[in-house]
């Protein structure tokens, strides 16, 4: 069965420290997965993907992923968080579900001052 | 391009009551879909179509149809709406799915709709 992990429901990290935000994916072929963003009361933007093109993908606003196929996982990083990261963030991959997407329950990002 | 548009931004019902939410894009995109997000549930897909006259379930589809007449349009109604229904629903478009494919979602800012 095909399927997407966001591993935490929330992090809290304090403004200008790392963020990192952790997706397993559960797939019988190789998928192509995204990262999606969504602000307060905004619709999904998309933040960055990968398309087995290359395996460290770069985004917009300073994020990237890396897909580990040995480890199933596709995190998203960045090296220095703004207050302007705090949002929810969903990875999804194509492949599975009723329309060809799986979507996970989506990972909520605080920022500290 | 407006891209995927939603209307209304924010609606409130009785129950029992029906309306459409309206979904429209300008990128001539085969594929359209709503979903609905509630808090810790992420978002759930209700229905999708794949190109006009052609729609199908999703997840959740009970109590909404849809219909896809054209390929810019895909409305969703509720039939008798019900405070389970209350919810933020999401319009969704892109040029293709299945398998491995790799063109992304645009989503619309949502509807927010509240069954009282």
């Amino acid at each position: 069965a095909q399927s997407v992990t966001q591993l935490d429901s929330h992090v809290s990290v304090s403004e200008g420290t790392p963020v990192l935000l952790r997706c397993n994916y559960s797939s019988s072929y190789s998928p192509s997965l995204f990262w999606y963003v969504q602000h307060p009361n905004k619709g999904l933007q998309l933040l960055l993907k990968y398309t087995s093109a290359a395996t460290l993908v770069k985004g917009i606003n300073g994020f990237e992923a890396e897909f580990k196929k040995s480890e199933t996982s596709f995190h998203l990083t960045k090296p220095s968080a703004h207050m302007s990261d705090a949002a929810e963030y969903f990875c999804v991959m194509s492949g599975g579900g009723a329309d060809g997407l799986t979507f996970g329950k989506g990972t909520h990002l605080i920022i500290q001052p | 391009n407006a891209g995927v548009t939603q209307t209304p931004k924010f609606q409130v019902l009785k129950t029992g009551q029906s309306m459409t939410l309206q979904c429209a894009q300008d990128m001539n995109h085969e594929y359209m879909s709503w979903y609905r997000q509630d808090p810790g549930m992420g978002l759930r897909l209700i229905h999708y179509s794949v190109g006009a006259g052609i729609t199908d379930q999703g997840e959740v589809p009970n109590g909404y149809n849809v219909s896809r007449s054209t390929t810019e349009d895909f409305p969703l109604r509720l039939l008798s709406a019900a405070p389970s229904q209350t919810s933020v629903y999401f319009c969704a478009s892109s040029y293709s799915i299945g398998v491995a494919a790799s063109y992304e979602q645009y989503f619309g800012p949502g509807t927010r709709l509240t069954v009282t």
